[in-house]
C-alpha cells in the first residue's frame, strides 16, 4: 500500500522560506512524477510543480521564480521550497503521486504566513 | 481566479443524477484528453475519481462517469448517495508551458 507522509514548518513570517518534505512508503519511487499542490483556505486547488524521479521538473509559471523542487531517491523523498512567502501563500500544501492521475496524496500541511 | 470554471454548487436528492461541468479553453480542456476529477471531503486530501476524461481508477464506483464536449468536461454522478456530498475539483493538462490547471471546485449537496 502506497503512503505519502509530509512534514514541514506550519507558521512562517513574510519573506521567509517555506520548506516541506514528502516521504513515499510502499510501491515504486521510480517511474513516477511527484507533485506539489496547494489549497488556500476556502478555495480551489492550485498546481505548484512536479518532479520526475530522475530530477526533471515542471513548474507553475506564476510560481516558478520562487519554487524549488528536489528529490532524494535514496530516501524515497521529495521536497518543496518556496521563498519570499507572503500572506497569499497561506494554504494547505499537499504532495501527490502522478501527473495524469494523481492517485495517492499526502495528508496535507497547513502553512500560515503571518507577521 | 481559477483557470477552469466550475459551478460553485450543485445539488440533488438521493437516487438522482447530477452533472458537474468544468469549462476551459482550446488550450487546456479542449486541446487534450487529460482531464481528471477529484473528490474532497472537508478536512481531507483529494481522492482521484476520474482520469483521462473517462477512466475510473479501481475501487471507484461506476456511478461516477466522465465525459467531454469541446472545451467543457463533465462529471456525472448517478444514484446519488449521502456520502457523495463533498467538493469536486477538475484538472486539465494545459500544454508544455502552463502544464496543469485546476477548477475552483464545486460543492455537491445531497438533499
Amino acid at each position: 500500500q502506497v503512503q505519502l507522509k509530509q512534514w514541514g514548518a506550519g507558521l512562517l513570517k513574510p519573506s521567509e522560506t517555506l520548506s516541506l518534505t514528502c516521504a513515499v512508503y510502499g510501491g515504486s519511487f521510480s517511474g513516477y512524477f511527484w507533485s506539489w499542490i496547494r489549497q488556500p483556505p476556502g478555495q480551489g486547488l492550485e498546481w505548484i510543480g512536479e518532479i520526475y524521479h530522475s530530477g526533471r521538473t515542471n513548474f507553475n509559471p506564476s510560481l516558478k521564480s520562487r519554487v524549488t523542487i528536489s528529490v532524494d531517491t535514496s530516501k524515497n523523498q521529495f521536497s518543496l521550497k518556496l521563498n519570499s512567502v507572503t500572506a497569499a501563500d497561506t494554504a494547505v500544501y499537499y504532495c501527490a503521486r502522478g501527473q495524469f492521475q494523481r492517485d495517492y496524496w499526502g495528508q496535507g500541511t497547513l502553512v500560515t504566513v503571518s507577521s | 481566479q481559477s483557470a477552469l470554471t466550475q459551478p460553485r454548487s450543485v445539488s440533488g436528492s438521493p437516487g438522482q443524477s447530477v452533472t458537474i461541468s468544468c469549462t476551459g479553453t482550446s488550450s487546456d480542456v479542449g486541446g487534450y484528453n487529460y482531464v481528471s476529477w477529484y473528490q474532497q471531503h472537508p478536512g481531507k486530501a483529494p481522492k482521484l475519481m476520474i482520469y483521462d476524461v473517462t477512466k475510473r481508477p479501481s475501487g471507484v464506483p461506476d456511478r461516477f462517469s466522465g465525459s467531454k464536449s469541446g472545451n467543457t468536461a463533465s462529471l456525472t454522478i448517478s444514484g446519488l448517495q449521502a456520502e457523495d456530498e463533498a467538493n469536486f475539483h477538475c484538472c486539465s493538462y494545459a500544454g508544455t508551458y502552463t502544464h496543469w490547471v485546476f477548477g475552483g471546485g464545486t460543492k455537491l449537496i445531497v438533499l
